[in-house]
């Protein structure tokens, strides 16, 4: 079925350590994710976005890495701030082929940066 | 700013009041959809709007939930009838195509 899910709900990082964070799907036909960071009180924030025909996109000091083979995504975070601590969460679309449908959120992982 | 907005921020209100709230997405975008967001949880799915369109609802949306766009621009979403089970963070997110960009969310507390 569909199920967007985190392997770990809390990672503790240095700053200016680089932080990975993981996400499983379930369903081969995903063919879209998007990687949100939400602070305390506040709406998702877009960080990155991938389609399934890449396996590796960057951003500014983020990087997603989408394997296909094992279902899974990650986002890395290079030089982690203070300012990165959030939830992040991984979403897809629940529908597939291209359609406009609403997303599904795992949990999330929370992001703390020590100083 | 010309990101998502919504009003109010936060609601407070006695359970059995009516509330409503209102989305204003990024101009240029046709799709507008609501979440419910609750302590801990990723946002759920709640209705999502193609124009004025209403073309999805989930299971979670009770008949005590209304929603509307009128002219394709705005959103309002109504809770009648409030219950303490309806505090949460309701969410509006809009997109032109499948990146979806998210407002601050509305809290509502029911007491």
């Amino acid at each position: 079925g569909e199920s967007v899910g985190l392997h770990l709900p809390t990672l503790s990082v240095q700053e200016g350590d680089n932080s990975i964070i993981n996400c499983a799907y379930s369903n081969s036909a995903s063919d879209y994710f998007i990687w949100y960071k939400q602070e305390s009180g506040k709406g998702p924030q877009f960080i990155i976005d991938i389609r399934s025909n890449m396996d590796k996109r960057q951003g500014q000091r983020v990087t997603v890495l989408l394997n296909k083979t094992v279902k899974h995504l990650s986002l890395q975070i290079a030089a982690t701030q203070p300012g990165d601590s959030a939830v992040y969460f991984c979403a897809e679309p629940q529908n597939y082929g291209g359609s406009q449908g609403n997303l599904i959120f795992g949990k999330g992982t929370k992001l703390s940066v020590k100083p | 700013d010309t990101g998502v907005s919504q009003d109010p921020r936060h609601k407070i209100t006695k359970r059995g009041q009516n509330v409503t709230f209102r989305c204003d997405p990024i101009s240029e975008h046709n799709r507008l959809y609501w979440y419910r967001q609750t302590l801990g949880q990723g946002p759920e799915f709640l209705t999502y709007f193609q124009n004025e369109a209403q073309l999805e609802k989930s299971r979670l949306l009770s008949d005590r939930f209304s929603a509307e766009r009128p002219k394709g621009s705005f959103s309002t979403l109504e809770i009648q009838r409030t219950e303490q089970g309806d505090s949460a963070m309701y969410l509006c997110a809009s997109s032109l195509d499948r990146a979806q960009f998210f407002g601050p969310g509305t809290r509502l507390t029911v007491l």
